[in-house]
């Protein structure tokens, strides 16, 4: 079985400040694993994904993550957050080759102080 | 030329009653989803279709009832509503397995 866990529910960072949102996934086959940004009141959008290829992964908005199999991590980071940036990221795993069932992390709602 | 939609967008009913939410995708996608966010934006998984064909059918109710009349659409109708049914319901649609998935508006129910 497939698990995600985001540590912080809560981020506040300032603005230019680095963002890192953290995610540590736990499973028993190769992942997928996927980063989402949800805006107020919006549905989820795609920010980037790890699929086996390149374990640093470049995504929209100037966000990347690096998938660490000996830490069973995937930790989300921005060099200097935006206004912009407040939102609610969720990690979210799904087995390589298996079933097609997404399962998402709690979610860390990001909050950037002028 | 929204990807993914979803009707209602707001539903405020009473206990007890039976409602429908509408979703489709036009992005020509064989698998679909149905999400359900509750009031800490934890978002689980209800139901996935590919193809017109029920996939995945995870521990939900009963009174959960989705249907695929083709491949662009999922509907889910909800009978006998009960309090705790109120969140956020999103539909997500994907090529195939294990790519991305794009998500749909919400649509936010509220029982009283």
């Amino acid at each position: 079985a497939q698990s995600v866990t985001q540590l912080g529910s809560h981020v506040s960072v300032s603005e230019g400040a680095l963002v890192l949102l953290r995610c540590n996934y736990s499973s028993s086959v190769p992942p997928y694993l996927f980063w989402y940004v949800q805006y107020p009141n919006q549905g989820l959008q795609l920010l980037l994904k790890y699929t086996s290829a390149a374990t640093l992964v470049k995504g929209i908005n100037g966000f990347e993550a690096e998938f660490k199999k000996s830490e069973t991590s995937f930790h989300l980071t921005k060099p200097s957050a935006h206004m912009s940036d407040a939102a609610e990221y969720f990690c979210a795993v799904t087995p390589q080759g298996g079933s097609e069932k997404l399962v998402f992390g709690k979610g860390t709602k990001l909050t950037v102080n002028p | 030329d929204t990807a993914v939609s979803q009707t209602p967008k707001y539903l405020v009913t009473q206990m007890g009653n039976d409602k429908s939410i509408k979703c489709e995708q036009n992005l020509g996608h064989d698998t679909m989803y149905w999400y359900k966010q509750d009031s800490k934006k934890f978002l689980k998984i209800m139901f996935s279709y590919n193809n017109k064909e029920l996939i995945i059918n995870e521990t939900v109710p009963n009174r959960f009832s989705p249907k695929s009349p083709d491949k662009a659409h999922l509907n889910l109708h909800i009978n006998s509503l009960e309090l705790g049914d109120s969140a956020v319901y999103f539909c997500a649609s994907c090529r195939q397995a294990q790519e991305t998935q794009y998500f749909g508006p919400g649509t936010r129910l509220l029982v009283l």
